[in-house]
């Protein structure tokens, strides 16, 4: 079984100002996919980010970056440029690879990110 | 504006009241999957579907029963709820093959509260 462990609760970061949201998992598999995704105060689950295991690169979207670590089974978010926009809650999520059927995300428990004006 | 689209967006029902949570996706997706996400808790996987076909039930009771017609449209028939069950009902899609199988995507999800 996958776990997904997000140790910081709570975070804030004035406007414009960088901020890094950490994630660690633990996993027995070799191929996966990891992923972040936000959910504002709608509700909807927005997917930010993916990163697939095989890649060495880190996966960049506009001012959104990652750093994977795949020996440490960490996968942390960079957000540049921070906008009030960027308030929400943040998840981090394991995707095992699998063909051919349907999917699997387990979630990990959130970061509560505010961007101050 | 969203591929994958929950109606109601908000419902309150009594605990001995029958009711219905409805999903569509309109990308093309195979795979249809509903989530829990209560207060203070990580995201629950509910049930699976994979070609109309359920292919995970992790647990859940009885009281909630899902129905997919066909590979664009999920329901989550409910009835006589706890209270403990209001929460949001998050309904999601993705592919099965390719590289754009490796992302679910999400609707708005349904609000429930269970009176």
């Amino acid at each position: 079984a996958q776990t997904v462990t997000q140790s910081q609760p709570e975070m804030s970061v004035q406007e414009a100002e960088t901020v890094t949201l950490s994630c660690t998992y633990d996993t027995s598999e070799n191929n996966y996919y990891l992923f972040w995704y936000k959910q504002p105060p709608s509700r909807q689950m927005i997917l930010v980010i993916r990163q697939e295991a095989y890649k060495q690169q880190n996966a960049t979207e506009n001012r959104f970056s990652v750093n994977f670590q795949k020996a440490a089974k960490s996968f942390s978010l960079k957000i540049s440029d921070s906008q009030l926009g960027d308030t929400a809650m943040y998840f981090c999520a394991f995707m095992k690879h699998v063909s051919g059927s349907a999917r699997q995300l387990t979630f990990g428990s959130g970061t509560q990110l505010t961007v101050l004006p | 504006e969203t591929g994958v689209t929950q109606t109601p967006r908000h419902l309150v029902m009594g605990m001995t009241n029958k009711k219905s949570l409805k999903c569509e996706q309109h990308l093309g997706h195979n795979a249809m999957y509903w989530y829990k996400q209560s207060a203070k808790k990580p995201l629950e996987l509910m049930f699976v579907y994979n070609f109309k076909e359920q292919t995970e039930n992790n647990s859940v009771p009885s009281r909630f029963s899902p129905e997919c017609p066909n590979s664009s449209h999920l329901f989550l028939h409910l009835h006589t709820l706890q209270p403990e069950d209001s929460a949001l009902y998050l309904c999601a899609s993705s592919q099965v093959a390719g590289s754009e199988g490796n992302t679910i995507y999400f609707g708005e999800g349904s609000w429930l509260t269970v009176v």
